[in-house]
């Protein structure tokens, strides 16, 4: 697996931007970077997942390095529901393959 | 999104009992199925991968006996716990997707075993 590096936890205040980070040095050409969320007690939630290109969907940008050793997962307004874990992972080989959870980052958005 | 569901959202069993859980794809025929355990404060944890009409890869350390795993269609899998103990108690999440495409989860299981 391309290893993944993010920060333990971010705070964000209401109505602001949260800019996550995510390091994965090791990512190779054709890997894939995605972005699951984690609310508490519930299952994951895809966000949006990128190759070489920034992304954009209606929940989130994904903005990858051009050197792609790095990315951001952008929550351009953050609200309090969007309170979560932070899931940053290249999947095993191929954009399909499986999945590796690591820490994640806690982001916590204040009122 | 795609949608996956799980059923039941919670159980609680009695110790050396069986406990079957349910994961469907609701709008989509799911090629792989993955089951995943999170025990409370860690992150989630790869059981076993199921591809439909074949037997399940279980990860390195998960007893195929004890998590017997049926993916007998596209759009259901199954997951028993058999004999179930109480350091079975955990979260079971299973994930669905379509071939080469994004992984779904569902909302997960939570399970007591007394």
């Amino acid at each position: 697996d391309a290893k993944t590096t993010q920060p333990p936890s971010m705070d964000c205040a209401e109505g602001r931007a949260a800019n996550l980070p995510c390091n994965h040095s090791t990512i190779s050409g054709n890997e894939y970077v995605y972005w699951y969320r984690q609310i508490h007690s519930q299952g994951p939630q895809y966000i949006i997942h990128g190759l070489k290109n920034n992304e954009t969907n209606e929940m989130a940008s994904l903005i990858i390095t051009e050197d792609r050793k790095s990315s951001t997962l952008i929550l351009p307004h953050a609200t309090l529901r969007d309170t979560a874990v932070y899931y940053c992972i290249v999947p095993t080989g191929t954009s399909y393959g499986k999945l590796t959870f690591g820490q994640g980052t806690i982001l916590t958005v204040h009122p | 999104g795609a949608v996956v569901s799980q059923h039941p959202s919670w159980v609680i069993c009695k110790s050396g009992t069986s406990v079957k859980i349910e994961c469907r794809s609701l709008d989509f025929q799911a090629t792989t199925m993955f089951w995943y355990r999170q025990f409370p404060k860690q992150s989630l944890m790869l059981m076993a991968t199921s591809n439909e009409g074949s037997k399940a890869t279980y990860e390195q350390g998960v007893e195929k006996d004890k998590f017997l795993i049926n993916h007998a269609s596209l759009t259901l899998s199954t997951l028993t716990v058999t004999s179930a103990h109480p350091e079975d108690s955990s979260f079971y999440i299973c994930s669905a997707r379509a071939r080469k495409e994004t992984q779904y989860f569902g909302p997960g299981t939570r399970l007591l075993v007394l």
